[in-house]
């Protein structure tokens, strides 16, 4: 089956702009995950939603920040104002609703943002 | 608050040598433990997984045990093959709440032949 999907895989854009990244999850998969790759660092969770809300937005940096999973399934994270600062890979993940502490988390390949 | 430390990288290995990849972690209770995958293009995948502590996890050769009374999960492979050249990330999931993972900062592995 498909799995996780994340469109566009590569953004460039200019300081000051916004900019939209869209996760596909898994069908069926109620958990979505958002976290940020910065070169050379391990991913770092920025906000979780279990459904159609955000249960967990702890780790968004600041208030440009922003993501939305309307239908709960497809969400987008939204970055206005961007700074040099906000070029990583974002990443995106899924899971089934997390039971008992165990809770396999699904990647997608990530969109690399630059912004220059 | 929870953390996961790895040995620093990079690691660059002969074919057929022993690997072992450090892992330690901090947390409250017992979380999972994992190890993600991530081979050069290509997005996190997962390598090996475990849930309690003494449980071992293993796939494709890797082996990791989960040990409570050193907060360790440390990654091995007997032999490494050029094939396994990637960065490794050990992570893991908090009890309850969000399950958010956290990372470690990854071990970037070269297997040379």
């Amino acid at each position: 089956g498909a799995g996780v999907s994340q469109t566009p895989s590569n953004k460039v854009t200019e300081k000051g702009k916004y900019v939209e990244l869209r996760c596909d999850p898994i069908s069926g998969h109620t958990a979505l995950y958002w976290y940020r790759q910065s070169l050379g660092q391990g991913p770092e969770f920025l906000i979780y939603f279990q459904g159609t809300g955000a249960a967990d937005d702890s780790g968004l940096p600041n208030d440009r920040f922003f993501a939305v999973r309307p239908e709960g399934s497809v969400s987008t994270l939204k970055i206005q104002r961007t700074e040099r600062g906000d070029s990583a890979v974002y990443l995106c993940a899924s899971s089934l609703t997390p039971l008992g502490g165990y809770n396999e988390q699904f990647f997608g390949p990530g969109t690399r943002l630059t912004v220059l | 608050g929870n953390s996961v430390t790895q040995m620093e990288g990079p690691v660059t290995l002969s074919e057929e040598a022993f690997l072992t990849i450090n892992c330690t972690y901090t947390a409250t209770g017992y979380p999972s433990l994992f190890w993600y995958v991530q081979y050069p293009g290509e997005g996190l995948q997962l390598l090996l997984k475990a849930t309690k502590a003494d449980d071992k996890g293993s796939n494709k050769g890797f082996e990791a045990t989960y040990r409570k009374e050193t907060t360790s999960f440390h990654l091995e492979k007997g032999s490494v093959q050029v094939s396994d050249s990637a960065v490794y990330f050990c992570a893991l999931s908090q009890l309850s709440g969000t399950y958010k993972y956290i990372f470690g900062t990854g071990t970037r592995l070269k297997v040379l032949a």
